[in-house]
């Protein structure tokens, strides 16, 4: 059964970087056509698209954040990672690594999640 | 960034029928982008209810639905039970914005 596992600093000081990890189980980044992808939410509120990855590296990001985020794979390691310049409070959130239900699509309805993990950034 | 607005909450008395709205506009549903729509128990990751508009994931009870017209969505819940309670989402893409969710809907079983 496919499972990912976010990892990473829970707490990153105002204009920082955030840097998150997914570890991806029970199945191979590189062996599979799906995109693997970003969202978080702040706390109390909605989901937010942050962007997605392909094995080959290509990338989708929310226009939003475009300036910001870094999105990247290490199909050695089955990993995937997530960076975020220049954080404020507003980047506070849960991070959660998803995978879409269909393959080649880089945003659909997603059927695997993450359990999240929570960074806050405060100084 | 929510461009597709729902409902903040809708209630309901066990065994009821209740729907969420999710409403959208001519660059995202009305394009006709496919809806999927997520249920969030409370401290839990979100979990796919419906996708591709009318269609549950295995395991997903049939009193949850979907539908879609023009520019919005409902999800509708039939024969509502307490463990229902939890925030839902929909989901769909824009053509600017690209990825984008609902504003969320908290549903409280009276």
């Amino acid at each position: 059964q496919l499972q990912l596992q976010e990892s990473g600093p829970g707490l990153v000081k105002p204009s920082e970087t955030l840097s998150l990890t997914c570890t991806v189980s029970g199945g191979s980044i590189s062996s599979s056509t799906y995109y693997w992808g970003w969202i978080r939410q702040p706390p109390g509120k909605g989901l937010e698209w942050i962007g997605s990855i392909w094995y080959t590296g290509s990338t989708y990001y929310s226009p939003s954040l475009r300036s910001r985020v870094t999105i990247s794979v290490d199909t050695s390691k089955n990993q995937i990672f997530l960076k975020v310049a220049s954080v404020t409070a507003a980047d506070t959130a849960v991070y959660y690594c998803v995978r879409p239900l269909k393959e080649q699509i880089f945003f659909y309805g997603m059927d695997v999640w993450g359990q999240g993990t929570t960074v806050t950034v405060s100084s | 960034q929510s461009v597709l607005t729902q409902p903040p909450s809708v209630s309901g008395a066990p065994g009821q029928r209740v729907t969420i709205s999710c409403t959208g506009s001519s660059s995202n549903i009305g394009a006709g982008y496919d809806v999927h729509w997520y249920q969030q128990l409370p401290g839990t990751a979100p979990k796919l209810l419906i996708y591709t508009n009318n269609n549950r994931p295995s395991g997903v009870p049939d009193r949850f639905s979907g539908s879609k017209s023009g520019t919005s969505a409902s999800l509708a819940i039939t024969g509502l039970q307490a463990d229902d309670e939890a925030d839902y989402y929909c989901q769909s893409y824009d053509t600017s914005l690209r990825g984008v969710f609902g504003t969320g809907t908290k549903v409280t079983v009276l």
